[in-house]
Formats: C-alpha cells, sequence, structure tokens
C-alpha cells in the first residue's frame, strides 16, 4: 500500500529565508503528488499538483515542488518566506486510478520575525 | 455557491445529545469524504462515497453514521459522543479517482463535553 512520510514535523525559519519541506513516498508505477496548506481552523487548500509533464511545479504563491521519480520524493520550497506563509504543510499521493488520497503526517511551518 | 461547504462551522454536544454535520459540494463531482483531524495526530480517513454507496468504512465507531442521499450532499450522523471525538471533521469531495486531488470543505470543529 502506498504510504507518505513527512520527515520534519515542525520547520521554524526566519522571515525571508529559504524552505525545504521534505516529502517521501513509497514507490509505485504512476503517482499523482499534491502539497495541501491548512491556515490555523480552516480547511486544507491545495497548493500545487504533479500530474504528469514538467517534474517542476509551482504555486502562485512562491513555492515550486519537484517531482525526482527515483529518489520517490516531492519536496516543497520556497527562495523566500513570510509570515503569512505560517501554517500546517501536508504531502499526498495518489496512485493512478486510485479512490483515495494517502496524506503524510504533516509539516508546521513556523516563522519567526 | 461554489467549492465544498460544510455547516456547521463550530458545534458543542453534550454526550447524549444527537446532532448531524452537513457537506455539500458545488463541482459536479462523484466522491465523497469524512476526515477526522485531532490535535497533534495525522488526519484520519472515516469514510469514502463514491456515486452515493459507502465504499470505505475505516473501523469508524457505530456513533458515527454517515449518509449521502445524493452526489452533492454528505451528512454525518452523532450520536452518545465521547469527550476524545472532539476534533475538527473535514469533508471532502473528488471526481471518480483522487487523481485530479481533493477540494476540501472548511470544516466543523466539534467540541463534546
Amino acid at each position: 500500500a502506498q504510504s507518505v512520510t513527512q520527515l520534519d514535523s515542525q520547520v521554524p525559519v526566519f522571515e525571508e529565508a529559504p524552505v525545504e519541506l521534505r516529502c517521501n513516498y513509497s514507490s509505485s508505477v504512476s503517482v499523482y503528488l499534491f502539497w495541501y496548506v491548512q491556515y490555523p481552523n480552516q480547511g486544507l487548500q491545495l497548493l500545487l499538483k504533479y500530474l504528469s509533464g514538467s517534474t517542476l511545479v509551482e504555486s502562485i504563491n512562491g513555492f515550486e515542488a519537484e517531482f525526482n521519480k527515483s529518489q520517490t520524493s516531492f519536496h516543497l520550497r520556497k527562495p523566500s518566506v513570510h509570515i503569512s506563509d505560517t501554517a500546517e504543510y501536508f504531502c499526498a499521493v495518489s496512485d493512478q486510478g486510485a479512490q483515495k488520497l494517502v496524506f503524510g503526517q504533516g509539516t508546521r511551518l513556523t516563522i519567526n520575525p | 455557491e461554489t467549492g465544498v461547504t460544510q455547516t456547521p462551522r463550530h458545534l458543542v454536544m453534550g454526550m447524549t445529545n444527537k446532532k448531524s454535520l452537513k457537506c455539500e459540494q458545488h463541482l459536479g463531482h462523484n466522491a465523497m469524504y469524512w476526515y477526522k483531524q485531532s490535535a497533534k495526530k495525522p488526519l484520519e480517513l472515516m469514510f469514502v462515497y463514491s456515486l452515493e454507496e459507502r465504499v470505505e468504512n475505516n473501523s469508524v465507531p457505530s456513533r458515527f453514521s454517515p449518509e449521502c442521499p445524493n452526489s452533492s450532499h454528505l451528512f454525518l450522523h452523532l450520536h452518545t459522543l465521547q469527550p476524545e471525538d472532539s476534533a475538527l471533521y473535514l469533508c471532502a469531495s473528488s471526481q471518480s479517482t483522487a487523481n485530479y486531488g481533493y477540494t476540501f470543505g472548511s470544516g466543523t470543529r466539534l467540541t463534546v463535553v
């Protein structure tokens, strides 16, 4: 069965510093990969997704993630974070044709001024 | 209205009460999901409905009873809950598979007293 590991439960960084949130999944022939963001007391919002094509995908607010098939990873990066990026981030994977997403445990990103 | 709407946003109930959570989606999706999110725990998938039929029940206690009368509506009926059932309950919807990801509602914050 598919599994997802987010290696860091919490990541504290200073404002305007770069950040990387790590995500690894168990191997599969065809996978679809997602990052979701959850702000306090809200539901999860889709941040970006990889379905096919270019392995580098970007969001509208400056985040990007790279699909690395050989390393079975989909790490999320941002070159310069803002206070407003404080949230919990979830990586999720779906096998081709699967009924459900498999979520990681989440990474809490805290931005310090 | 667009997206996935959950009502109520907040609910406080006693252990002997009966209440229901409602979820409505206007996206033309045909799969719907209930998740439980407790503090310091991973997202827990509770139920999956596809084309109005329950396709997954993850060993959820019988005090939680889902209902999916049509592809746009999903309910979670609650009775005789315990304090440990206090959590954020999230509804999500997707196309027939999860390969394009989920759309989540904002959640219902449930407190059992």
